[in-house]
């Protein structure tokens, strides 16, 4: 089963502040999401990718940015960070072969004050 | 675009009761469906999925059937238990052309069974 994982799990920032969060996942998938899960909406994606370098728009891209260095790494960037950003984040990976089923980090949850 | 409906928000049972969790989905292809499942402080996990018309998807006692005449894949459980409380998502699939698979999810049906 794959392996994803996320740093920090928990983190607090002010209004205006710059946030990175990081997701590492080590099985070699080519497909890597963020998503944000908020009471009343469930699951929305932000942004995905199919590999190092690219980056795809995803559902609720507003006020993010997304960065994928490496097959394993991708990262979410909020450079302006807002109060309706708080939320818990989760980052997910899927492989080339079996592209649907994703596999979920256990998560960041973001405050901001 | 894409859209699941997952008519329940909140679902509370007795241990032994049987579930039933309604999705309903809208989608331009042939969708992938899928059940996902969040425990508390777990991201979610794949509890299973059906790819075609007819074909039933199963685990854990948990069983859906991919139904394309009514757009539907209802969660069903004949007999919960405590440690079924969770969060439970309904998800499709729409792979468009393979190189921008996502998935659409619910908003979510939050189980809690009492014992």
């Amino acid at each position: 089963e794959a392996a994803v994982t996320q740093s920090p799990r928990n983190k607090v920032t002010v209004t205006g502040g710059n946030v990175t969060l990081s997701c590492r996942q080590t099985n070699s998938h080519n497909y890597m999401y963020w998503y944000r899960q908020d009471t009343g909406h469930g699951l929305r994606l932000i942004h995905y990718s199919y590999g190092a370098g690219n980056l795809q728009i995803g559902d609720v891209p507003d006020g993010y940015k997304a960065t994928r260095t490496t097959q394993e790494d991708f990262f979410l960037l909020l450079e302006l960070a807002s109060p309706s950003q708080t939320s818990l984040y989760f980052c997910a990976s899927s492989d080339g072969a079996n592209q649907d089923t994703q596999y979920f980090g256990p998560g960041t949850r973001l405050l901001v004050l | 675009g894409d859209s699941v409906t997952q008519t329940e928000g909140q679902v509370a049972l007795s241990e032994e009761d049987f579930l039933t969790i309604h999705c309903n989905y809208s989608a331009s292809g042939y969708p992938t469906l899928f059940w996902y499942v969040q425990y508390p402080g777990e991201g979610p996990q794949l509890l299973f999925r059906a790819s075609r018309d007819k074909e039933k998807g199963s685990s854990r006692g948990f069983e859906a059937t991919y139904d394309k005449g009514t757009t539907s894949f209802h969660l069903r459980k004949a007999s919960v238990q405590e440690s079924d409380s969770a969060v439970y998502y309904c998800a499709l699939s729409d792979l468009g052309g393979g190189s921008n698979a996502k998935l659409t999810f619910g908003k979510g049906t939050k189980l809690s069974v009492k014992s």
